[in-house]
């Protein structure tokens, strides 16, 4: 069974203040790992998918990286607007698209 | 812009009436789409999967009943929620793949709220 685990759970930063967003995960073959990033009382908006262990994608302040075991979401000098809560899903394969997700970091960054 | 749209982004519906929720893909054919629920400052989980042409797969513990999928076209796929109860009430959401996969598209999602 696919298994994401993200961390942490929530995250304050201060604006200009970078960090990064973990995603563990365990698939019994990757075929691709997405994130997301929801707003609230809305649908999840795609940002990244990765497929290969060393493969990085890169969007305004926002790069994802990805290594045999986890993915890195890392956020270089925020702002407030990048508050949200980032998910992480994984696609394990078979003919259909099903993700599995981890439960998401909560990214609140304050001016 | 966006290219999964969902209908309507808010219904509001008595105790044992039935909800329809459209959802569509707006600028590409999806013969696969996914529904999720999620509860408030929860992740996503899925219900079940929408397939074209042919019966809907859901997930273990959602009733098929109850939750009524039919994937009438390309681009479209539909959620009927019956006899809503109050525990039902949600926010639900669908997903389309693109690209064969390479890109997956959320809808803006639908809040249910059974009174």
């Amino acid at each position: 069974e696919d298994q994401v685990t993200q961390s942490p759970e929530a995250l304050r930063l201060q604006e200009g203040e970078s960090s990064s967003l973990n995603c563990s995960y365990t698939v019994s073959g990757l075929r691709g790992l997405f994130w997301y990033r929801q707003d609230p009382g809305k649908g999840p908006e795609f940002l990244f998918t990765l497929y290969s262990a060393g493969e990085e994608k890169e969007k305004e302040r926002l790069k994802a990286t990805l290594t045999k075991k986890e993915s890195f979401l890392h956020i270089t000098a925020p702002k407030p607007e990048d508050s949200a809560t980032y998910l992480c899903a994984v696609n394990s394969g078979g003919s259909n698209y099903k993700l599995t997700f981890g439960k998401g970091t909560l990214l609140t960054v304050n001016p | 812009g966006a290219v999964v749209s969902q209908h309507p982004s808010r219904v509001i519906c008595k105790s044992g009436t039935s909800v329809k929720i459209e959802c569509r893909s707006l600028d590409f054919q999806a013969t696969t789409m996914f529904w999720y629920r999620q509860f408030p400052k929860k992740s996503l989980m899925l219900m079940a999967t929408s397939n074209e042409g042919s019966k809907a797969t859901y997930e273990q513990g959602v009733e098929k009943d109850k939750f009524l999928i039919n994937h009438a076209s390309l681009t479209l796929s539909t959620l009927t929620v019956t006899s809503a109860h109050p525990e039902d009430s949600s926010f639900y959401i669908c997903s389309a793949p693109r690209l064969a996969g390479v890109e997956q598209y959320f809808g803006p999602g639908t809040r249910l709220t059974v009174t």
